[in-house]
């Protein structure tokens, strides 16, 4: 069945560092695919999607390109801050509803 | 727009006990769904909506949940009796098409 794998977390990084969280997928057919974030105490928000192969999706200095070669949807940042410190779900569209991974926690420090 | 509305946001009761979540969603948005969050399993869909009418409740742990949605502007879920491995925090969100989903800010629920 549709199913989404992220990289384990949890992940820290320093200030102003290079993020990328990886994300696969497993579907018949080609998904339209996103990024949540959840930060603390909060509900999940849409960050980005993409809807077809090479799209790319991008929000906030976030991007992520569909890759249907590699099935994957990895999410990155040129250089993350303090308050991107948060919970990254990547998910697909399943039928009528979305398919989320586990999600991946990110700690961003000074 | 004020966005989901979930109540309460806390909820500590004790086992045996029935409770109620509650969930306002965006006017507008014909889906809703409620989800359930632990460290242990991550976020699981318990049940959706839409137009009001239950669609897949394959999530829905076992018969001491249900869920309804009597109009379009109001859901409530309900676990009777309550133990504590129920305890978990509570999300309910509403969209109008699946893809983008409106997050409610989750109901923290403890059973003693």
């Amino acid at each position: 069945g549709d199913s989404v794998t992220q990289m384990e977390g949890p992940v820290t990084l320093s200030e102003e560092a290079f993020l990328t969280i990886n994300c696969t997928y497993t579907a018949t057919g080609y998904p339209s695919l996103f990024w949540y974030v959840q930060y603390p105490g909060e509900g999940l928000q849409l960050l980005l999607k993409a809807t077809k192969a090479d799209d790319k999706g991008s929000n906030k200095g976030f991007e992520a390109t569909y890759r249907k070669e590699t099935t994957s949807f990895h999410l990155e940042k040129g250089s993350v801050q303090v308050s991107d410190s948060a919970v990254y779900f990547c998910a697909q569209r399943g039928a009528q509803k979305l398919v989320f991974g586990q999600g991946t926690r990110l700690t961003i420090n000074p | 727009d004020a966005g989901v509305i979930q109540s309460p946001r806390h909820e500590v009761t004790e086992m045996g006990q029935e409770v109620t979540l509650r969930c306002k969603p965006i006017s507008g948005h014909d889906y809703l769904f409620w989800y359930r969050q632990t460290m242990m399993r991550g976020l699981e869909l318990l049940i959706y909506f839409n137009n009001n009418v239950p669609i897949d409740d394959s999530g829905m742990p076992e018969d001491r949940f249900s869920a309804k949605m009597p109009n379009a502007s109001f859901s409530t879920l309900k676990i009777q009796p309550s133990e504590p491995r129920d305890s978990a925090v509570y999300f309910c969100a509403s969209s109008s098409s699946v893809d983008e989903q409106f997050f409610g800010p989750g109901t923290r629920l403890t059973v003693l």
